[in-house]
C-alpha cells in the first residue's frame, strides 16, 4: 500500500507571496490532518478534514486554509507568506476519528526569505 | 493543553533502558506515541486506551495511568535504530487531532 504523499518536498518563496501544498493520503483513509513543525514550537496542529469538511482548527491565523476533494486528497495553502511561516508542514491520513492512528508524509520544507 | 514530556533528551549505551513519560493536565482517554528519525517523518508506534487496552505494533512497550493522567513508554535493551525523538500526542475532541508533547530526544550509542 503506498504511503501519504506530499508535493513538493522543498519549496523557497519569498515573503508576501503565497503557497500550496498537497497531500495524497493512503488509499481508504478519510481524514487528513496538516501539522506544522518548528523547532522551536514543535508538532503544532493545523487543521483535520473529513469527507471534504473541516472538523477542526488549530490557533493560527486565517492566512492558513486547507481543503479536501472528493478522492481524500487534500491542500492547504498559505498566502501573504511571513518568515515565521518557515517550518516543515506535514500531513498524516487515518481512517477516521478518534482512535486511528496518524500515517505522517514526509512533510514539505518551506522556506520563506 | 500541551502534555508534558519528560525527559527532554536521554543518551544511552546499547542495551540499557530507557523511560520517557507523558502527562497532562486534563482527563487522558488515550495516549498516541510517535518516533520522529531525523530527517524523516514521524512514524505510529502505539496507541495507549483507557482501561489499559494497547494497540501497537513495535517491540516496545508503554503504560497508561489514568489516575496520574500519564503514561510512560518502556524502551527496553534499546538497540541502535531506536534513536530519535519520540512525541506522545492526545486527542481533542472526538475527531482525529491531536497535541503532540514537546518531544524526547533518545540518542543510542554502540
Amino acid at each position: 500500500k503506498a504511503g501519504v504523499t506530499q508535493t513538493p518536498r522543498y519549496l523557497i518563496k519569498t515573503r508576501g507571496q503565497q503557497v500550496t501544498l498537497s497531500c495524497s493520503p493512503i488509499s481508504g483513509h478519510r481524514s487528513v490532518s496538516w501539522y506544522q513543525q518548528t523547532p522551536g514550537q514543535g508538532l503544532q496542529f493545523l487543521f483535520e478534514y473529513f469527507s471534504e469538511t473541516q472538523r477542526n482548527k488549530g490557533n493560527f491565523p486565517g492566512r492558513f486554509s486547507g481543503r479536501q476533494f472528493s478522492n481524500s486528497r487534500s491542500e492547504m495553502n498559505v498566502s501573504t507568506l511571513e518568515l515565521g511561516d518557515s517550518a516543515l508542514y506535514l500531513c498524516a491520513s487515518s481512517l477516521a476519528g478518534r482512535g486511528s492512528p496518524l500515517h505522517f508524509g514526509n512533510g514539505t520544507r518551506l522556506t520563506v526569505t | 493543553q500541551q502534555p508534558v514530556q519528560s525527559p527532554q533528551a536521554v543518551i544511552l549505551r546499547e542495551g540499557e533502558d530507557a523511560v520517557i513519560n507523558c502527562s497532562s493536565s486534563k482527563a487522558l482517554y488515550s495516549v498516541h506515541w510517535y518516533r520522529q528519525k531525523h530527517g524523516e517523518a514521524p512514524v505510529f508506534l502505539m496507541i495507549l486506551l483507557k482501561g489499559g487496552e494497547q494497540k501497537g505494533h513495535e517491540k516496545i512497550s508503554a503504560s497508561f495511568n489514568e489516575k496520574k493522567q500519564q503514561s510512560s513508554l518502556y524502551l527496553t535493551a534499546s538497540q541502535l535504530s531506536y534513536s530519535g525523538t519520540y512525541f506522545c500526542g492526545t486527542p481533542s475532541g472526538n475527531t482525529g487531532k491531536l497535541i503532540f508533547g514537546q518531544g524526547t530526544t533518545l540518542q543510542v550509542k554502540p
